[in-house]
């Protein structure tokens, strides 16, 4: 069965410096979350969208911003990049469950990145 | 969403059933409980969830108290690959809202 894609899996970057990172969600699910994990730290919801509206806003900082587009998938922006950014960032999909829940989450594989 | 409590760690033999508790008094009467585990590094993954009565599935079962105050995982026969990271998180019923992960419980399965 298909799975949460995220793209690139491993990204290098120096500080002061952009990347995006990618995700496309399980076909047919309507609703991505970003998570970002520190080395040692539990998951830390930054954000989440539902039918390309954004949904929910946790502990993202101003200089990220993200966006789900008409396929549904879905890209964080991060720029000014900081040594503390460096992180596992974790893209997860579920679609709307109409009996009552959040549903379940999906989550990819992670993309990690370095800031140097 | 309601504070969770976990155990920092527990440990569990091989064959044996774990429990894992959760402790969140101030659970409001629209949240679930939902549990997910991590293994190393990677993604979080999808256990069970439930609001007021137990449930089971084919990876464990979750007993919410009546006074859904606290609940507890079951893991029914351990084995060594179910060494994670446990997280009981309380969350709100609409989609696109967060799973705020709190500080789960670290499972260690020995042989």
């Amino acid at each position: 069965a298909a799975g949460v894609i995220q793209s690139p899996r491993h990204l290098i970057k120096e500080k002061r410096e952009t990347a995006t990172l990618k995700c496309y969600p399980i076909p047919r699910h309507d609703t991505v979350y970003w998570y970002q994990q520190g080395p040692g730290q539990d998951p830390q919801f930054l954000i989440s969208f539902y039918e390309k509206m954004q949904s929910d806003k946790g502990s993202i900082p101003d200089r990220f911003s993200a966006q789900q587009f008409s396929d549904y998938h879905s890209e964080l922006n991060m720029s000014s990049l900081e040594l503390g950014d460096s992180a596992l960032y974790f893209c997860a999909s579920s679609l709307k469950n109409l009996a009552g829940g959040p549903g379940e989450l999906f989550f990819g594989e992670g993309s990690r990145l370095t800031v140097l | 969403d309601a504070k969770t409590t976990q155990p920092t760690s527990m440990d569990c033999a091989e064959g044996r059933a774990a429990n894992l508790p959760c402790n969140h008094s101030t659970i409001s009467g629209n949240e679930y409980v939902y549990w997910y585990r991590q293994i190393h590094s990677q993604g979080p993954q999808y256990i069970i969830h439930g609001l007021k009565n137990n449930e089971t599935n084919e990876m464990a079962s979750l007993i919410i108290t009546e006074d859904r105050k606290s609940s507890t995982l079951i893991l029914p026969h351990a084995t060594l690959r179910d060494t994670a990271v446990y997280y009981c998180i309380a969350a709100k019923s609409n989609s696109g809202y967060a799973l705020n992960f709190g500080k789960g419980t670290s499972l260690l399965v020995t042989p």
